[in-house]
């Protein structure tokens, strides 16, 4: 079975600071890694994906994240953020037989003037 | 294109009461299906997925059900609401190789009192 563990349920950031959100996960077989973002009161969107190939992904709105197999993680970073970043961030994992979508708790990124 | 329905957006029940949320999906065929229950705190919680008709894994032990008559059709039960599973809960349903687009319903927040 697969899981995902974000650690930090909350970060609090000023603006144009830099940001890692950790996600690690927990698999038996090969994975698909994935980050998605939620904004105040709206859906899920995606932010970017891993899904083979280089191991460094860039999503939209200049995010980015390192898959790092040796440490089974999939951190998230963005070298400078804005106050439009502040939403929650979840991690999420599928792969094997079903490919199901697994979510990590969230993290609630606050980022601050 | 394709959409997704879920009903009611709201619901209050009596502990004990039965439930039936219903999802449907538009313009797509053999979609995989979920139901999530969001919860602060506890991020996205998957609680079924079906990838066809009749065929469905349940995800965490509880007092719900979920059945899949339709290909399209996807509906969340339980025969007596408990006070824990007042939350809210989306339906979904994933596209792509490795099901990395995920669509969301409207979701529904269930009170139960």
């Amino acid at each position: 079975a697969q899981s995902v563990t974000q650690l930090d349920s909350q970060v609090p950031v000023f603006e144009e600071a830099p940001v890692e959100l950790r996600c690690n996960y927990s698999s038996s077989v090969s994975v698909y890694l994935f980050w998605y973002v939620q904004y105040p009161n709206q859906g899920l969107q995606l932010l970017l994906k891993y899904l083979s190939g280089s191991t460094l992904v860039k999503g939209i709105n200049g995010f980015e994240a390192e898959f790092n197999k040796s440490q089974t993680s999939f951190h998230l970073r963005k070298p400078s953020v804005h106050i439009s970043d502040t939403a929650e961030y979840f991690c999420a994992v599928s792969g094997g037989a079903t490919n199901k979508l697994i979510f990590g708790t969230g993290t609630l990124l606050a980022v601050q003037p | 294109s394709q959409t997704i329905h879920q009903w009611p957006a709201t619901l209050v029940q009596p502990v004990g009461s039965p439930l039936s949320l219903e999802c449907t999906v538009e313009g797509t065929s053999n979609p995989n299906l979920y139901w999530y229950r969001q919860a602060a705190g506890r991020g996205l919680q998957l609680l079924f997925y079906s990838v066809g008709i009749g065929q469905i894994s349940s995800e965490v032990p509880q007092n719900l059900s979920a059945s899949r008559p339709q290909d399209r059709q996807f509906i969340l039960s339980s025969k007596k609401l408990l006070l824990s599973d007042s939350g809210f809960y989306l339906c979904a349903w994933s596209a792509g190789i490795y099901n990395e687009k995920l669509f969301f319903g409207s979701g529904t927040q269930l009170s139960v009192l």
